[in-house]
């Protein structure tokens, strides 16, 4: 079975700053997925990036990049030049392809970003 | 493009009454999932249909029924509220064995 963990409940950053939000999960398959979702105070689930397992290049999406360390099970998230609107709940999320095809989420960061 | 609809966006109930949460995709995708989320435990799994009839157990199922006799709808139905029931619930979807999900906006259910 798969778990996530989180282990930072809370964490700030000044605007315009970077800031990393860690993970790291459990999972006995090869084949597997990762996730970061962001949760603003709308409660919708926001995709803000995604990283297969059998790429080796980490995965970036405008100021959001991850360090994908497949052999620790490390999978942070970095944001540069954090802006207000980052600020949310980040959930890391872990998905085998081989066991049903159903994620399991980490328990969340609140990021505040100050200005 | 409506995505995934899910009624009502708040609820309050009693404890004892039966209470449904709906989910309707408009995508026709096979996967479909329940999460509740309650704070120090992000998203959890309640139940999930890999297609039409075809259900199968989560995380924390019990108190919960699920039942899918179409592909876009997949309705959560709490038999008997529980005040430990009271968390904000969560519908998504997936399309077959790859992709990323899509959730819908998520119902807070109050238990009383």
């Amino acid at each position: 079975a798969q778990t996530v963990t989180q282990s930072q409940p809370e964490m700030s950053v000044q605007e315009a700053e970077t800031v990393t939000l860690s993970c790291t999960y459990d999972t006995s398959e090869s084949d597997y997925y990762l996730f970061w979702y962001k949760q603003p105070p709308s409660r919708q689930m926001i995709l803000v990036i995604r990283q297969e397992a059998y790429k080796q290049q980490n995965a970036t999406e405008n100021r959001f990049s991850v360090n994908f360390q497949k052999a620790a099970k490390s999978f942070s998230l970095k944001i540069s030049d954090s802006q207000l609107g980052d600020a949310a709940m980040y959930f890391c999320a872990c998905d085998e392809e081989t066991s049903g095809s159903r994620l399991t989420f980490g328990e969340g960061t609140q990021l505040t970003v100050n200005p | 493009d409506a995505g995934i609809t899910q009624s009502p966006r708040y609820k309050i109930t009693e404890t004892g009454r039966q209470v449904t949460l709906m989910c309707h995709q408009t995508w026709s995708h096979s996967y479909m999932f329940w999460y509740r989320q309650d704070l120090g435990h992000g998203l959890r799994l309640i139940y999930y249909s890999a297609a039409a009839d075809i259900t199968d157990k989560g995380e924390v199922p019990d108190g919960y029924v699920v039942s899918r006799s179409k592909t876009e709808n997949f309705p959560l139905t709490l038999e008997s509220a529980t005040r430990s029931q009271t968390s904000v619930y969560f519908c998504a979807s997936r399309q077959g064995a790859l992709g990323s999900y899509t959730f819908g906006s998520g119902t807070r259910l109050t238990v009383v």
